[in-house]
This record gives structure tokens, C-alpha cells and sequence, in this order.
């Protein structure tokens, strides 16, 4: 299976731009780069998704690289409430077609007042 | 609000004991999937369940089971062939499991312990 790769903890201060890197070196063609939040005893929240154009919505950004081998969570403006672990995952396409998923450790972002 | 339930937030059992956590979504989601989190670590697939009446293992499905009798209901049963049961449980839900491009709901958790 495809595999992500994220530094395990980051650091920002509040209401400064945060850039969260992540490695996926193996993606296949018809896997797309999901991002998830989680706060403590929570469960994950969605945060934003791409195939290969870059993406925005009301919470992040997210930058694909032309190869597709890594991507960037941009979050303009941090705030104390983006303090969480970041998970970047790809939603694989397996041979039944569900859409499984790999979490891997995520990056622990502190932000800092 | 349309979400994930999943009861009870906090679950106590003894060594040996089979026990089910409970997921319900009301989100009208073909798909649901059960994952195992445990501390300092990222979710770990257990089960998913692309339509009703059908699921494929995960990951790590054993000492695990579950059903899909109804679209809205995927409980899991933790047995006691579960090695290590104590962890967080999540149940998420995305629009179908075959669209890739559908984001995945989470409820908050189910906190398992077994003594």
C-alpha cells in the first residue's frame, strides 16, 4: 500500500502561516492526498482533498507538487484552535474499489500565542 | 445535524468478555469503516463496509468482528480472541466506498478498556 510520510511535530505562532509537509512518494495515478485534523480524544475531522490541482477552501490550502510525490497543508492564519495532529493520507483504490485508507502517525502542531 | 454516533464514550470490561460498540450514521452513507487508534499513534483499519450486507476486512480484523444489517448500523464486536483490546475506537462513514474522492466522517470514539 501507498504511504505517507510526515515530520512528527511543528511548531507556529499564532496568526502566523503554517505549511505542513507530506511525503507520498509511491502515490499511484487515481489516489488522491486527503488531510484530517484530530484534537485530543476526538475524532478526526476532515480538513481538505486533492487529486492534482492545488486546492482551497475555508479552512486550508493544499499544494500538490507536479509529480505528485509530496504535498503542503497551508493554513493562512494560525490560530490556538489549529493546535491538533495532522493527518495526510491517500485514499487508495484497491482491486474491491473501497476506498481504504492509511493513517500514519501525523504531525503534531503546537501554535504557539 | 446529520453525524456519527457512537455510544458509550467510554466502555469498561473484563479480560475475556466478548463486547460491541455501537456506530450509527445518519448521513445516508453507502460506506463505513471501523478504525483502531492507539496511544500516540495513527488509526488502524479494522473493518469496512462498502453496502449493506457486505464487509471486508482491514488491516488488523482479527479478534474482531462485525455486521452490516442496516445502511445506518455497523457495530463491532471486540472478542476475546483480541489479544489487546484496549485502544480508542473510531467509526467513520464516507458517501460510498468506491469513490475515493468522498471525504471521511468520523464519530468521536469509543474508549475501550479491558482489565
Amino acid at each position: 500500500d501507498a504511504k505517507t510520510t510526515q515530520p512528527n511535530s511543528m511548531e507556529s505562532n499564532e496568526e502566523e502561516p503554517v505549511h505542513l509537509p507530506c511525503n507520498h512518494s509511491t502515490i499511484s495515478g487515481t489516489d488522491y492526498i486527503h488531510w484530517y485534523r484530530q484534537l485530543p480524544s476526538q475524532g478526526p475531522e476532515y480538513v481538505i482533498h486533492g487529486l492534482t490541482s492545488n486546492v482551497n477552501n475555508r479552512m486550508a490550502s493544499l499544494a500538490i507538487a507536479e509529480d505528485r510525490k509530496s504535498s503542503t497543508l497551508i493554513l493562512h492564519r494560525a490560530t490556538l484552535r489549529d493546535a491538533a495532529v495532522y493527518y495526510c493520507i491517500l485514499r487508495l483504490r484497491i482491486v474491491t474499489n473501497a476506498g481504504k485508507s492509511t493513517f500514519g502517525d501525523g504531525t503534531t502542531l503546537t501554535v504557539k500565542p | 445535524d446529520g453525524g456519527i454516533t457512537q455510544s458509550p464514550k467510554y466502555l469498561f470490561r473484563k479480560e475475556g468478555q466478548n463486547v460491541t460498540l455501537s456506530c450509527e450514521q445518519n448521513l445516508n452513507h453507502d460506506a463505513m469503516y471501523w478504525y483502531r487508534q492507539d496511544p500516540g499513534q495513527g488509526l488502524r483499519l479494522i473493518y469496512y463496509s462498502q453496502i449493506v450486507n457486505d464487509f471486508q476486512k482491514g488491516d488488523i480484523a482479527e479478534g474482531y468482528s462485525v455486521s452490516r444489517e442496516k445502511k445506518e448500523s455497523f457495530p463491532l464486536t471486540v472478542t476475546s480472541a483480541q489479544k489487546n483490546p484496549t485502544a480508542f475506537y473510531l467509526c467513520a462513514s464516507s458517501i460510498d466506498g468506491s469513490s475515493y474522492n468522498s471525504p471521511l466522517h468520523f464519530g468521536n470514539g469509543t474508549r475501550l478498556t479491558v482489565t
